[in-house]
């Protein structure tokens, strides 16, 4: 199964908005099933940003926010801040009990 | 609150098999399923598969048919991934992670598994 698509890096100026783009097909991100978005720090485990395409778990900013359209989820970080830099990955639900993750994205302020 | 925590980091030769534990605490263990994601050094996440701690059904990931198994201990909160056949591009950060709606809400610290010989 291949790896939903993202860019390999965005970069942006503090307190400015960047988007994050994720693009799959129309049997994962396309097809209805639910996006959620992970930030990674170097050394550790991913941390749940985004579930059910949109929501933020408790704890998490309001800053974080995520849409989709048709094939293409998107993770918009507003009011850049230098603590937003590092690592982001998408995944889809890609059915049959699978999910996919992204290729992920590396965030410079 | 809700912890998964990891065996300890694993050197292995090719053709080898390598178990780790996830054990979990925090939460009622059979009512979440526990997936498995693997990180090799410096590329993207890599769903495995999971095991629904619930009824013990398990779905792998085609890439990893015949060389992976996860299994439980009920009592003990505690999940295992098995893979065997190891080879040099199995050399991992493996990690566990609970499954809450539609997201990974929780995760283990993540085990190396390094494959050389």
């Amino acid at each position: 199964q291949s790896a939903l698509t993202q860019p390999a890096s965005v970069s942006g100026s503090l307190g400015q908005s960047i988007t994050i783009s994720c693009t799959g097909t129309s049997s994962d991100v396309g097809s209805g099933h639910l996006v959620s978005w992970y930030e990674q720090r170097p050394g550790a485990a991913p941390k749940l940003i985004i579930y059910e395409a949109s929501k933020r778990p408790s704890g998490i900013s309001n800053r974080f926010s995520a849409s989709k359209s048709g094939n293409t989820a998107s993770l918009t970080i507003s009011g850049l801040q230098a603590e937003d830099e590092t690592d982001y990955f998408c995944c889809s639900y890609a059915g049959r009990g699978t999910y996919v993750f992204g290729t992920g994205t590396k965030v410079t302020v | 609150q809700v912890h998964l925590v990891q065996s300890g980091a694993e050197e292995k030769e090719p053709g080898a098999s390598v178990k780790v534990s996830c054990k979990t605490s925090g939460y009622t263990f059979s009512l979440y399923g526990i997936h498995w994601v693997r990180q090799a050094p410096g590329q993207r996440l890599e769903w495995m598969g999971w095991l629904n701690a619930g009824n013990d059904y398990t779905d792998y990931s085609q890439k990893f048919q015949g060389r992976l198994t996860f299994t439980r201990d009920t009592p003990a909160s505690t999940a295992y991934m098995e893979l065997t056949g190891l080879r040099s591009e199995d050399t991992a950060v493996y990690y566990c992670t609970r499954v809450a709606g539609s997201g990974f809400d929780n995760w283990g610290q993540g085990t190396l598994v390094t494959v050389s010989s």
